[in-house]
C-alpha cells in the first residue's frame, strides 16, 4: 500500500500570501490528484493528473511534482481558499488519500 | 447535469448491517467505475473499494474486505454498499464517488451518516 504524508496537517495563510502544501508518497507514483473539501459538504475534485485544474478552479491554484513528492501552490491566498485539501494517489490499488491539511485564513 | 443521489442516514444497532445506495442521474454507471469512501468524525478520507458496474468487478481495501460489499444495479443506475457486523468504529459518513472519462472520482454524492448505537 502506498502511504501518502502531507504537509503541513494544519496552517493559516494571510490573504495575498503564497501557500504550498506537500503530499509525499512511501514509492514513486505516476500522478497525484488533489480535492478540496469544506466543513459539511463532500469532497471537490480540485487537482488531476498532478497539474491539471479541475473546472471552476481558479487559477491561483497550481500542481506540481513527480515520482514520490507532489505539492498544491496557491499564488495568492484568498478567504474562500479555507478548507482542508487531500492528496489522492491512484497509481496502484489500494486507491489511498493523505491525512489531509487544513488551511486556514488569518 | 450529472448527480449522486444517496440514500439517508442509518441507525444500525452493533452486529447488525446496513445497505446504503447511490443513485445516478445524467449518466450510464455501465461507462464508470463507482467507488465508496468513508470519514469518521473529525477524520480524514478513507478508500473503501470500487466496483465495475458493467460487470460487476471489485477491489476493496484489505481492511474493507469483510466489511463492505459492492453491487451495482445497471437498470437502475444505481450502486450500493452493504456494511455487515456493524461496530462502534463504522460511524461515519460514506460518501460514493464517481468517475467520469479520464477525471476519477469526478462527481460525488452527498454522503450518508452511518450511526451505530446499541
Amino acid at each position: 500500500e502506498i502511504v501518502l504524508t502531507q504537509s503541513p496537517t494544519t496552517m493559516a495563510a494571510s490573504p495575498g500570501e503564497k501557500v504550498t502544501i506537500t503530499c509525499r508518497a512511501s514509492s514513486s507514483v505516476s500522478y497525484m490528484h488533489w480535492f478540496q473539501q469544506k466543513s459539511g459538504t463532500s469532497p471537490k475534485p480540485w487537482i488531476y493528473d498532478t497539474s491539471k485544474l479541475a473546472s471552476g478552479v481558479p487559477d491561483r491554484f497550481s500542481g506540481s511534482g513527480s515520482g514520490t513528492s507532489y505539492s498544491l501552490t496557491i499564488s495568492s491566498m484568498e478567504a474562500e481558499d479555507a478548507a482542508t485539501y487531500y492528496c489522492l494517489q491512484r497509481s496502484s490499488y489500494p486507491l489511498t488519500f493523505g491525512s489531509g491539511t487544513k488551511l486556514e485564513i488569518k | 447535469e450529472v448527480q449522486l443521489q444517496q440514500s439517508g442516514a442509518e441507525l444500525g444497532k452493533p452486529g447488525t448491517s446496513v445497505k446504503l445506495s447511490c443513485k445516478v442521474s445524467g449518466y450510464n454507471i455501465r461507462n464508470t467505475y463507482m467507488h465508496w469512501v468513508n470519514q469518521r468524525p473529525g477524520k480524514g478520507l478513507e478508500w473503501i473499494g470500487r466496483i465495475d458496474p458493467a460487470n460487476g468487478n471489485t477491489i476493496y481495501a484489505e481492511k474493507f474486505k469483510s466489511k463492505a460489499t459492492l453491487t451495482a444495479d445497471t437498470s437502475s443506475n444505481t450502486a450500493y454498499m452493504q456494511l455487515s457486523q456493524l461496530k462502534s468504529d463504522d460511524t461515519a459518513i460514506y460518501f460514493c464517488a464517481m468517475d467520469y472519462s479520464v477525471n476519477w472520482f469526478a462527481y460525488w454524492g452527498q454522503g450518508t451518516l452511518v450511526t451505530v448505537s446499541s
